[in-house]
């Protein structure tokens, strides 16, 4: 079966400090991997997704996330948080893109 | 391309009532997923449609419902409405492929007074 578990559903950083959000997730074939953000009263918006390429992948905004299969873990960092990522962060995961599993999210909050 | 457009954006409405809802996805989508959030609960899956069927469930009772047509776009129905079914109803998009994201629509705030 596959699900995800999101460690911390409400992390603070300072502006300028790192962003780590957890994600971990189970599954018995290779999975699809996929983070998404969601600003308030809006759908989600993808940041990065692994496909089985390169197992560090880059995204948008300077989010970048690092599939590592002998933790099934695809954690999302950011070198420097910006006021602007303050936002609910969502880590999903698919085997056959027919069904995605969410995490149940991750609350950013950015200190001035 | 325009985007996956949700119709309406806010319903409010009473117990006992019921709500359709309406997905339009991305042009050459054919797979239409549909969720629904609340606070605390993150997403939780209701159905996916694909060429006009379903073919994953989630865990929700009877009284929600699906169909999509054949210019792929999608409705929902939640009938007998509860107090409980106040959330945030999202559709997503995508190619019926592994390795392809969901494309998210803005959502439906239903409220159920």
């Amino acid at each position: 079966a596959q699900s995800v578990t999101q460690l911390g559903s409400h992390v603070s950083v300072s502006e300028g400090a790192l962003v780590l959000l957890r994600c971990n997730y189970s599954s018995s074939v290779p999975p699809y991997l996929f983070w998404y953000v969601q600003y308030p009263n809006q759908g989600l918006q993808l940041l990065l997704k692994y496909t089985s390429a390169a197992t560090l992948v880059k995204g948008i905004n300077g989010f970048e996330a690092e599939f590592k299969k002998s933790e099934t873990s695809f954690h999302l960092t950011k070198p420097s948080a910006h006021m602007s990522d303050a936002a609910e962060y969502f880590c999903a995961v698919t085997e056959t893109g027919n069904q995605f599993y969410f995490g149940t999210g991750t609350s950013l909050t950015v200190i001035p | 391309k325009a985007g996956v457009t949700q119709t309406p954006r806010y319903l409010i409405k009473t117990r006992g009532q019921q709500v359709t809802l309406s997905c339009s996805p991305i042009s050459g989508h054919r797979s239409v997923s549909w969720y629904q959030q609340t606070p605390g609960q993150g997403l939780q899956f209701l159905f996916e449609y694909f060429s006009e069927t379903q073919r994953n469930k989630g865990n929700f009772p009877g009284r929600f419902s699906g169909r999509q047509f054949s210019n792929s776009r999608s409705e929902m129905n939640v009938s007998t409405l509860e107090l409980g079914d106040s959330a945030l109803y999202l559709c997503a998009s995508s190619l019926p492929t592994g390795g392809n994201e969901q494309f998210f629509g803005p959502g439906t705030r239903l409220t159920v007074l």
